[in-house]
């Protein structure tokens, strides 16, 4: 039992690049969610999926896609990276949206040079 | 203002002693209220949940919540040099996380 599982765990881009952040859960979760945390900034949302078929926008959507491919996984996609998306990026799972506990996966340290 | 708000930190207590971390949120119909402890370079995990008025206790931890005032707290008693980390606290309908709070528990 994995949990949260997400990749690659670093990454480093030049601007204009594009790249896919992967993550799968195993706890048959219907919820996932997309975060990027900056330091001193705490947590702020990028996107989410409330159910499977289904993603709307969080805090901080701009320069990102994402997909829902089934309900194991969603991916995050940054179509031209941009320095200021330099960032740690944790996906995450849970039962429902937002009414119950968040598991995170490891994270994935991006730097877009 | 922010929708969330963490009492500044950083906290720094002695061994066992007990830490009190604050945190207040804007959004009235808040129903879930969170504490997750992280450390560094490591995700986000969780201590406390809380969803109705009043305190909740789970070993040496301590949450309470008072929706009239808008404001959740998380104690820990008996401080280790392990609790040592950022705690966050998150609230609201789409659950906004606050900017964190670094405590550091020296012997």
């Amino acid at each position: 039992n994995a949990g949260v599982t997400q990749t690659p765990k670093f990454q480093v881009l030049k601007t204009g690049q594009s790249m896919t952040l992967q993550c799968a859960q195993d706890m048959n979760h219907n919820s996932m969610y997309w975060y990027r945390q900056d330091p001193g900034m705490g947590l702020r949302l990028i996107y989410y999926s409330a159910s499977e078929g289904t993603t709307d926008k969080g805090e901080v959507p701009n320069g990102y896609n994402v997909s829902r491919l089934n309900k194991r996984e969603f991916s995050l996609r940054l179509e031209s990276a941009a320095p200021s998306q330099t960032s740690v990026y944790f996906c995450a799972s849970s039962e429902a949206p937002f009414l119950r506990e968040q598991f995170f996966g490891p994270g994935t340290r991006l730097t877009v040079l | 203002q922010k929708e969330v708000e963490q009492n500044s930190g950083p906290l720094s207590v002695p061994e066992g002693a007990i830490a009190s971390l604050n945190c207040t949120y804007s959004d009235r119909g808040s129903q879930s209220f969170f504490w997750y402890r992280q450390y560094s370079g490591k995700s986000p995990e969780l201590i406390m949940s809380i969803y109705s008025n009043g305190d909740k206790e789970d070993g040496r931890f301590t949450a309470q919540l008072n929706k009239a005032s808008q404001y959740v707290s998380l104690l820990i008693r008996d401080s280790q040099p392990s609790d040592s980390a950022t705690y966050l606290c998150a609230a609201g309908g789409k659950l906004t996380f606050g900017q964190g709070t670094i405590l550091t528990v020296h012997p």
